[in-house]
Order: structure tokens, then C-alpha cells, then sequence
């Protein structure tokens, strides 16, 4: 299967910084990127869409100023946390979308970023 | 609007015991896509099984096995004869049609514990 992979695997900051999260696909092109949000104990929520070329499209109730998403090319997509707060803790998930190949809805997940805001 | 249920938050097994994972899903499109993932400790996600929404055909992968039911809007997950290995939270998850492929609808995940 294709592979995706997500820098870094672990970040630790201090509340008030940004926090920049890469995802890429390394051995396929991806137009489309989704990245999610998992709380401890909790489940994967959608929290936009990244396509490359064009603006991010965000699930409701997420922040948009917050959450900077860039798709600069078709294999990286960029989340960066601006300002983050303890409460942006969580575990941050990415998928990209074989290019190409939608009959079998294909996608493959990224192995996540655990993000810890003292 | 799309929702997946699944209702088990827990289940412990000793090793050798099948276990059986609900899920239950709700949508108005006709064409959609279902999944299920498992979730070891470390967190990455790795893909079990996707099954289209014309494709009620159940199946079998070694000690896997799913049972997709349309009538009752259920695809349901068993692992036979489990492991400790097999330890993990398992989701349940959704997409729509075309427009939306890539975007899932995750159910709340079921903790197996395999307990040797």
C-alpha cells in the first residue's frame, strides 16, 4: 500500500507558540488531504479538507485562524497550530487520497502526531 | 447527516475467545463506503477492511470476518479464536458518496482486551 508520513511523531511547546505538522505522501501523488483530531480516550473527528492549490475546507466549529492548512504541493500538506493551548493537546491524524483512483475510495492515514502544550 | 454507533465501548476476552464488534450506521446516501481500523497503543491507524454499499457480500480474512447487513444498517466485525495481539480499539467508520470520499465518519471505537 502507499505510505504516508507525518513530521514530527512527537512535539512538546509552550503555550502561545506555533506548531507546524507535515504530512506527506511518499510514494503517490494526493490532491486531497484530510486531517483529524483525536482527544485522549476519544474518537477521530474531521477537521478539514486540503486540497492542493486551493483554500482548506473546514469542518464546523473549527477554527480556521487557528488551524492553518496548506497544500502546496501533491504530496504535502502542512497543519500549523498557531498560538496553541493546552487545550489544542490531542493526537493529529492526516489521510491522503490516492490521486486517480477514486472507484475503490482509497486513502491512507498517516502515523500521527502527538501534540502536548504545557 | 451521517452517524455511526457503536454501542461497545469495552470488551475483554481471554485469548482464544471470538469476539464480536458492533456497528451502525446511519445515512441518506445511497452509495457509501464503510471501514473498519484498528488502533494499536502506539496510535498509528491500520486499515482492516472497506466494504461499498452495492458489495453485501460477507467476508473472511483469516481470523477476521464481517458481516454487512443492509436491512439493518449494521457491519458487524468478528475476530475468531483472538490474541493478545489483537488488543487494541477498533473503529467503525463511514463515507459518503463521490464528493466526499476521504471524509469519515469514525464511531466511538470498542477497546479489546486479550487477556492470555
Amino acid at each position: 500500500g502507499a505510505v504516508v508520513s507525518q513530521h514530527p511523531s512527537r512535539v512538546i511547546c509552550k503555550s502561545g507558540t506555533s506548531v507546524k505538522i507535515e504530512c506527506r505522501s511518499l510514494d503517490f501523488q494526493a490532491t486531497t488531504m484530510f486531517w483529524y483530531r483525536q482527544f485522549p480516550k476519544q474518537s477521530l473527528m474531521l477537521m478539514a479538507t486540503s486540497n492542493e492549490g486551493s483554500k482548506a475546507t473546514y469542518e464546523q466549529g473549527v477554527e480556521k485562524d487557528k488551524f492553518l492548512i496548506n497544500h502546496a504541493s501533491l504530496t504535502l500538506s502542512t497543519l500549523t497550530v498557531t498560538s496553541a493551548h493546552p487545550e489544542d493537546s490531542s493526537f493529529y491524524i492526516c489521510s491522503a487520497r490516492v490521486r486517480d483512483r477514486p472507484p475503490n475510495n482509497e486513502q491512507f492515514f498517516g502515523p500521527g502526531t502527538r501534540l502536548t502544550v504545557l | 447527516a451521517q452517524k455511526v454507533t457503536q454501542a461497545q465501548t469495552e470488551i475483554s476476552v481471554v485469548e482464544k475467545e471470538d469476539v464480536t464488534l458492533d456497528c451502525v450506521y446511519e445515512t441518506r446516501d445511497t452509495t457509501y463506503y464503510l471501514f473498519w481500523y484498528k488502533q494499536p497503543p502506539s496510535g498509528e491507524l491500520v486499515f482492516l477492511i472497506r466494504r461499498n454499499s452495492f458489495d453485501e457480500q460477507n467476508e473472511i480474512s483469516g481470523r477476521y470476518s464481517w458481516n454487512f447487513q443492509k436491512s439493518t444498517s449494521s457491519f458487524n466485525f468478528t475476530i475468531t479464536a483472538s490474541q493478545v495481539v489483537d488488543s487494541a480499539v477498533y473503529f467503525c467508520a463511514l463515507s459518503g458518496p463521490p464528493d466526499s470520499w476521504g471524509k469519515l465518519q469514525f464511531g466511538a471505537g470498542t477497546q479489546v482486551v486479550v487477556t492470555p
